[in-house]
């Protein structure tokens, strides 16, 4: 069973800093681009950022490009988002997802349950 | 970047209603158009890709068309647990993007 378990949320002060972690099992991990995306309270999905299988190729939503940074250790199964210079707006629930890739584009076909971002001063 | 527009934002049905959802870019993205429910407080579940094929286990009573800049997602016969909240998604650019969502309630 495909399984994306995410770790990291909490409460942190505008301008902090915070590292997200999506721990992979059920699949081959290191097979698989990966995704973020968040939805802040009351609203829709946003996508932040992807990476591909071999990190070569790394992309972010204009919202978070320079301020977060995407990553992932395929030997520890795991996918991060650093994420720096946090604003108010940026509270959400960020979920890391898995790419099917099946030659459509990026269909997310796996969700983690999603860890709770807050900024807050 | 490519926007995504969700008609209507919300619609009330019952139980073994048809309900159509229509999601419209603002470019054409040929058929690369996905679809997912999410219910309060859950992760997204993906019901649809590439505009009209089914995800594995997903119910048959979802089905998905369109091509270019129109899309619709059909619920031939609504179901107690289909009440949740709709999103299509582009996946034509890298860059991707969501709809603003459906909310189907219970009439």
């Amino acid at each position: 069973e495909v399984q994306l378990e995410e770790s990291g949320g909490g409460l942190v002060r505008p301008g902090g800093s915070l590292t997200l972690s999506c721990a992979a099992s059920g699949f081959t991990f290191s097979g698989y681009n990966m995704n973020w995306v968040r939805q802040a309270p009351g609203k829709g999905l946003e996508w932040v950022s992807s990476i591909n299988s071999r990190s070569n190729y790394i992309f972010y939503a204009d919202s978070v490009k320079g301020r977060f940074t995407i990553s992932r250790d395929n030997a520890k199964k795991s996918l991060y988002l650093q994420m720096n210079s946090l604003r108010v707006e940026d509270t959400a629930v960020y979920y890391c997802a898995r790419d099917a890739d099946r030659g459509y584009g990026p269909d997310l076909d796996s969700w983690g349950q999603g860890t709770r971002v807050t900024v807050s001063s | 970047d490519i926007q995504m527009t969700q008609s209507p934002s919300s619609l009330s049905a019952s139980v073994g209603d048809r309900v159509t959802i229509t999601c419209r870019a603002s470019q054409s993205i040929d058929n690369y158009l996905n679809w997912y429910q999410q219910k309060p407080g859950k992760a997204p579940k993906l019901l649809i890709y590439a505009a009209s094929s089914l995800q594995s286990g997903v119910p048959s009573r979802f089905s998905g068309s369109g091509s270019g800049t129109d899309f619709t997602l059909t619920i031939s016969s609504l179901q107690p647990g289909d009440f949740a909240t709709y999103y299509c998604q582009q996946s034509y650019i890298t860059l991707l993007s969501f709809g603003g969502g459906t909310k189907v309630e219970i009439k």
